[in-house]
């Protein structure tokens, strides 16, 4: 397909178990976007990637959190030692451009419920 | 720091009814302006975005929002809402200057559209 996509779609862990979420973004599209969505609230940012360069991971809420992109194109998000509080929809955004003016086109999302 | 303030949690409307979503920032510095919108169980979808020139900005769907410096407020408006239009709608701010790029949201607004 031609947008963005991430899988799984769903994801069910138990306290402490690593997860690992992916994200296809549009081919050609430089930059990649990493937020968390919790219930009831906007997006916010927790990481940005400029082709396989992590630019800014200020948004990365402890070190148990860490963001990808080898290749410069698909990249993962990986929980380690998932906490209740890591329950949340993760949503991946891709941009041709590197500035703010492009516009992010968001991927479905993956809802990570911990247990 | 950029900061975005959604005023209304939720709003009812009747189908055909005029609708107005409010929408204040805080910046120090110049800023792009967004709107989001999220249909149940979907990514996050443009709907327009104003970057400079003309404030009035006109989106997809009917929908047109107005940039107002001195009042910093972006807020969204549709002349006759559709059911269709049943949706949460965020709106988000960047700034132009920024190498992260990265987007700060509000916490939503649910547009709920009586028959």
């Amino acid at each position: 397909g031609a947008g963005v996509s991430q899988s799984p779609r769903y994801k069910v862990a138990k306290r402490g178990q690593d997860v690992a979420l992916r994200c296809d973004p549009i081919s050609g599209h430089v930059s990649l976007f990493w937020y968390q969505q919790a219930l009831g609230q906007g997006p916010e940012f927790l990481t940005y990637f400029q082709n396989e360069a992590q630019l800014d991971k200020s948004g990365l809420p402890s070190d148990r959190f860490f963001a990808e992109r080898p290749e410069g194109s698909v990249s993962t998000l990986k929980i380690q030692r998932t906490q209740q509080e890591d329950s949340a929809v993760y949503l991946c955004a891709s941009s041709l451009q590197g500035q703010g003016a492009g516009t992010q086109y968001f991927g479905p999302g993956t809802r990570l419920t911990v247990l | 720091a950029q900061s975005v303030t959604q005023l209304d949690s939720q709003v009812p409307v009747f189908e055909e009814a005029p609708v107005e979503l409010r929408c204040n920032y805080s910046s120090s510095v110049s800023v792009y302006l967004f709107w989001y919108v999220q249909y149940p169980n979907q990514g996050l979808q443009l709907l327009l975005k104003y970057l400079s020139g003309s404030t009035l900005v006109k989106g997809i769907n009917g929908f047109e929002a107005e940039f107002n410096k001195s009042q910093t407020s972006f807020h969204l408006r549709k002349p006759s809402v559709h059911i269709s239009d049943t949706a949460e709608y965020f709106c988000a701010v960047s700034a132009p200057d920024s190498s992260a790029s990265k987007i700060i949201f509000g916490s939503g607004t649910r547009l709920s559209i009586r028959p």
